[in-house]
């Protein structure tokens, strides 16, 4: 397809399990966003790419998160040692140029829902 | 602290009439803004944006307004359609997406 893929679109893992995210921009788009979400708040920032290049973490909750994008295409948003508060929406998102690239809108993937019990 | 507040949780508007989604922001360093509508189990989607250079910007029935001297911004739906019925997400941007917390439109046939 054309737009953004996530996978998988649900995960339920144990507490204290590592979890990876996946996530298929838009072929060509250089810049790639991951956000979470909580219920009923709307997604918050965790981490820029422009292409392969991590530019801005600043988001990342704790040193547990951690996300690639190693060939400046797919990329992996990787939790270890989940805990019950990660449980989350967790939104990856791309846009065509870098975000010094001019202003443009970022199209996001349907997300996926990360349940820790 | 919120830099992006949609006050409002929720609108019921009747079709055919106008929806008014309202937005009000802190940070005088965001740059352009933008409007997402998001269905249950979807990712939000783009619907239009502004940059801050303009105060109005127009696409088919939707029209967001921003006044940078109020830091408010708002969301014009005209005319409401059932289909419009969303959460809708209000965003600003300085070098990174800074989301509100959404408001949830009804339009009721």
């Amino acid at each position: 397809g054309a737009g953004v893929s996530q996978s998988p679109r649900y995960k339920v893992a144990k507490r204290g399990q590592d979890v990876a995210l996946r996530c298929d921009p838009i072929s060509g788009h250089v810049s790639l966003f991951w956000y979470q979400q909580a219920l009923g708040q709307g997604p918050e920032f965790l981490t820029y790419f422009q292409n392969e290049a991590q530019l801005d973490k600043s988001g990342l909750p704790s040193d547990r998160f951690f996300a690639e994008r190693p060939e400046g295409s797919v990329s992996t948003l990787k939790i270890q040692r989940t805990q019950q508060e990660d449980s989350a929406v967790y939104l990856c998102a791309s846009s065509l140029l870098s975000r010094t690239g001019g202003n443009q809108p970022q199209h996001f993937g349907d997300g996926t829902r990360l349940s820790i019990l | 602290d919120q830099q992006v507040k949609q006050n409002s949780p929720s609108l019921s508007v009747q079709e055919g009439r106008i929806s008014i989604l309202n937005c009000d922001y802190t940070n005088s360093m965001f740059d352009y803004f933008l409007w997402y509508k998001k269905y249950p189990a979807e990712g939000p989607t783009f619907l239009i944006s502004i940059s801050s250079i303009k105060d109005k910007n127009e696409d088919g029935r939707f029209t967001v307004f921003l006044n940078k001297s109020a830091k408010h911004l708002s969301l014009h739906i005209v005319p409401s359609q059932p289909g419009d019925s969303a959460v809708y997400f209000c965003a600003a941007s300085a070098d990174k997406l800074t989301f509100g917390k959404g408001i949830t439109l009804s339009v009721r046939p």
